[in-house]
C-alpha cells in the first residue's frame, strides 16, 4: 500500500515569512513528485513538479525532492495571505500515472 | 478551450437513486482520470483511461461504480443504488500522453450528497 504522509497543520505565518511544508513517501519506487494547491471548496491546481534529487524553483516556490530519505518538501518565500490554502503532496511510480496524494497541510497565512 | 469541464456542479440524490456525472477534459489530452475527495482528505484515484481504454481501475471502485469513455473525448462516471458513504467530491482530471507526467490538470468537480 503506497502511503504519502502530510502534517495536517493548520501551519500558521506571518505575511513575509517562509512556510515550509514536508512531505514523505513509503514507495522507493516512486519517481514524479508533485504539489497541488487547494482554496476551500475548490479543486487542486499544480503548482510545482520535481523528479530529480536536489531543489526547484519556480517564482517564490521551492521544491526540495530527497529520494534516498523519501521526503519532499516545498518553500513558500515572502508568504501572502492568497496563499492560504491547503497544500497537497502527490506521488506516482515508475511507468504509472496514478497519483497518490497525502491528506494535505493546511497553511495560515497571517496579516 | 478552457480547461477541464465537469457537469453538474452539485447532485443531492436519495439512496438507492442511480446517478451519472459528465467531464470533459482538455480537447487534446488523451489521459482522462477519476478521483474522489472527502473532507480532510487527499484525493483518491479510482480510474484512469487512455484514449477510449480503461487502464486501471482502483480496487475503491466497486461494482456500483461504472465508467465510459466513449470515442476517447468526453467520460461518464455512473453510480447505481448510491450510498451514504459515497457522499464526496468526485474529481475529474486530464493530462497529455508523451509527457514527463507533470501533473494533471483538474476539473471543478461534482459534489455529491446522498441523502
Amino acid at each position: 500500500q503506497k502511503e504519502v504522509e502530510q502534517n495536517s497543520g493548520p501551519l500558521s505565518v506571518p505575511e513575509g515569512a517562509i512556510a515550509s511544508l514536508n512531505c514523505t513517501y513509503s514507495d522507493r519506487g516512486s519517481q514524479s513528485f508533485f504539489w497541488y494547491r487547494q482554496y476551500s471548496g475548490k479543486s487542486p491546481e499544480l503548482i510545482m513538479s520535481i523528479y530529480s534529487n536536489g531543489d526547484k524553483e519556480d517564482g517564490r516556490f521551492t521544491a526540495q525532492l530527497n529520494k534516498a530519505s523519501q521526503y519532499v518538501s516545498l518553500l513558500i518565500r515572502d508568504s501572502q495571505p492568497s496563499d492560504s490554502a491547503t497544500y497537497l503532496c502527490a506521488v506516482s511510480g515508475a511507468g504509472s500515472y496514478q497519483l497518490t496524494f497525502g491528506k494535505g497541510t493546511k497553511l495560515s497565512v497571517i496579516p | 478551450d478552457t480547461g477541464v469541464s465537469q457537469d453538474p456542479r452539485h447532485k443531492i440524490t436519495k439512496r438507492g437513486q442511480n446517478v451519472t456525472f459528465r467531464c470533459d477534459p482538455i480537447s487534446e489530452h488523451n489521459r482522462l482520470y477519476w478521483y474522489r475527495q472527502t473532507l480532510g482528505q487527499g484525493p483518491e484515484f479510482l480510474t484512469y483511461f487512455q484514449n477510449e481504454a480503461q487502464l486501471e481501475k482502483s480496487r475503491l471502485l466497486s461494482d456500483r461504480f461504472s465508467a465510459e469513455r466513449p470515442k476517447g473525448s468526453f467520460s461518464t462516471l455512473e453510480i447505481q443504488r448510491t450510498e451514504q458513504g459515497d457522499s464526496a467530491m468526485y474529481l475529474c482530471a486530464s493530462s497529455l500522453v508523451g509527457g514527463r507526467g507533470d501533473g494533471y490538470t483538474f476539473g471543478s468537480g461534482t459534489r455529491l450528497t446522498v441523502v
